[in-house]
């Protein structure tokens, strides 16, 4: 069955230091999409990246890091030099791709919490 | 631009009541979606459209009743409101399906209480 698993429920850090939220999924299928979205306190969602399974390739994107590694089945999202602002929920989500159709599951969330 | 529009922003209904839950997007999108959030979980997804006319169940729809008639506008009813749909509940769209290459887009979220 598909699932994904976001052990962390919670974090606190201390401003400035850097984070990495945990992401393990499983699925029978070769070819999915992973996603991390990132709900702030205001409540919206909002997208933050998208990684096929065909690309294994790490991104970085200012602050924010991802680490796609298949052999785990995990890809896992770091935060460098945490900011106040970066506080929220964040959701790690798989796609499985069925033709145009597909069912995005997502994980429960790691609550972020980023102290001054 | 506006991207995906719901209304309300909160609501409180009495058991047996009906609502509708609005969403519009200017996106062009084919494809929406209708999504609860409860507490410490994930989104659920409710029901979706691949467009105009054509609707399907997600994994939790009962209760729930939804429409396209346009590309734009994806209604989500409430018929017989119970206890168990207080929760929050996100529209979201997108250009391609979820199984796709394009992300979602989503509202800003619906906060509903039944009591």
């Amino acid at each position: 069955a598909q699932k994904v698993t976001q052990a962390q429920t919670e974090i606190s850090v201390v401003e400035k230091e850097d984070v990495t939220l945990d992401c393990v999924y499983e699925t029978r299928d070769t070819t999915y999409y992973l996603f991390w979205y990132k709900q702030p306190p205001s409540g919206e969602l909002v997208f933050l990246i998208r990684r096929n399974s065909f690309d294994e390739q790490n991104e970085i994107s200012g602050r924010y890091s991802w680490n796609f590694q298949k052999s785990t089945s995990s890809f896992n999202f770091t935060i460098t030099a945490s900011q106040v602002v970066d506080s929220a929920v964040y959701f790690c989500a798989l796609s499985e791709i069925r033709g145009s159709q597909g069912n995005l599951i997502f994980g429960k969330g790691t609550k972020l919490s980023v102290k001054p | 631009n506006a991207g995906v529009t719901q209304t309300p922003k909160f609501r409180i209904l009495k058991i047996g009541q009906s609502m509708t839950l609005q969403c519009t997007q200017d996106m062009n999108h084919n494809y929406m979606y209708w999504y609860r959030q409860d507490p410490g979980m994930g989104l659920k997804l409710i029901y979706y459209s691949v467009g105009a006319g054509i609707t399907d169940k997600g994994e939790v729809p009962n209760g729930y009743n939804v429409s396209r008639s346009t590309t734009e506008d994806f209604p989500l009813r409430l018929e017989l409101a119970a206890p168990s749909q207080t929760s929050v509940y996100f529209c979201a769209s997108s250009y391609s399906g979820q199984g796709g290459n394009s992300p979602l887009h989503f509202g800003n979220g619906t906060r509903l209480t039944v009591t």
